[in-house]
């Protein structure tokens, strides 16, 4: 049961362009979501989050946007950087269920130079 | 480098045995997370941990056990193990049950 899905496995993108990438998720209890970025033989990092009670949040080169009513959610990167090339995750978690994260399956983004 | 160890990194064995794998949450850190990644799959949420108890359950196999220490490092424990078990095994931690979580390095497990 894929309750967090990321339908695009790969991203291939311009240096300096932006990015998108999506995630779409079926439970609308889910009130937090995160983005982590992950590289070969590294564990993921977390890059930013969203509550429910927002619509937006912003960080530097990095917006993820919630569009509950689509249960849907993107991150934005502008502009993008080689370096930015890695496997992105989304995840969700519902506050109630004690912030158990389903995670989706994943979108690999390469930033060519 | 997140806080969070795991130990070991790469864990090769043969089907039928048992293994334990280690996990030092972020000074601090109360709540443990234990996830299994299989080949070129996302991230498969197995349980987790609150200050020693279990909080939340999730696709975890019978043959898979875990537990939180009371100086709150965990370990998942896996036994008669498949080929099917191969995967990549991430620990991670957070201060409290309703902000993110910091993954470590992660234990490759290869069972032969």
């Amino acid at each position: 049961d894929q309750q967090v899905k990321q339908n695009s496995p790969s991203l291939s993108v311009q240096e300096g362009r932006i990015s998108i990438l999506n995630c779409d998720y079926t439970n609308s209890m889910f009130d937090y979501f995160l983005w982590y970025k992950k590289y070969p033989a590294e564990g993921p990092t977390f890059l930013i989050s969203i509550s429910s009670i927002k619509d937006k949040n912003e960080d530097g080169r990095f917006t993820v946007f919630l569009n509950k009513s689509a249960k849907h959610l993107s991150l934005h990167i502008v502009p993008s950087q080689p370096g930015d090339s890695a496997v992105y995750f989304c995840a969700a978690s519902a506050t109630y269920n004690f912030n158990k994260f389903y995670f989706g399956s994943g979108t690999k983004l390469n930033v060519k130079p | 480098d997140s806080g969070v160890t795991q130990t070991p990194k790469h864990l090769i064995t043969a089907t039928g045995q048992r293994v334990t794998l280690r996990c030092s949450p972020r000074s601090g850190d109360l709540s443990v997370y234990w996830y299994q990644q299989s080949l070129d799959q996302g991230l498969q949420f197995l349980i987790q941990y609150y200050n020693g108890e279990e909080r939340a359950k999730g696709n975890i196999l019978e043959r898979f056990s875990a537990q939180q220490f009371p100086d709150l490092h965990s370990e998942l424990n896996l036994s008669s193990l498949e080929l099917g078990d191969s995967a990549l095994y991430f620990c991670a931690s957070s201060p409290s049950l309703n902000t993110e979580a910091f993954f470590g390095q992660g234990t490759r497990l290869t069972v032969v």
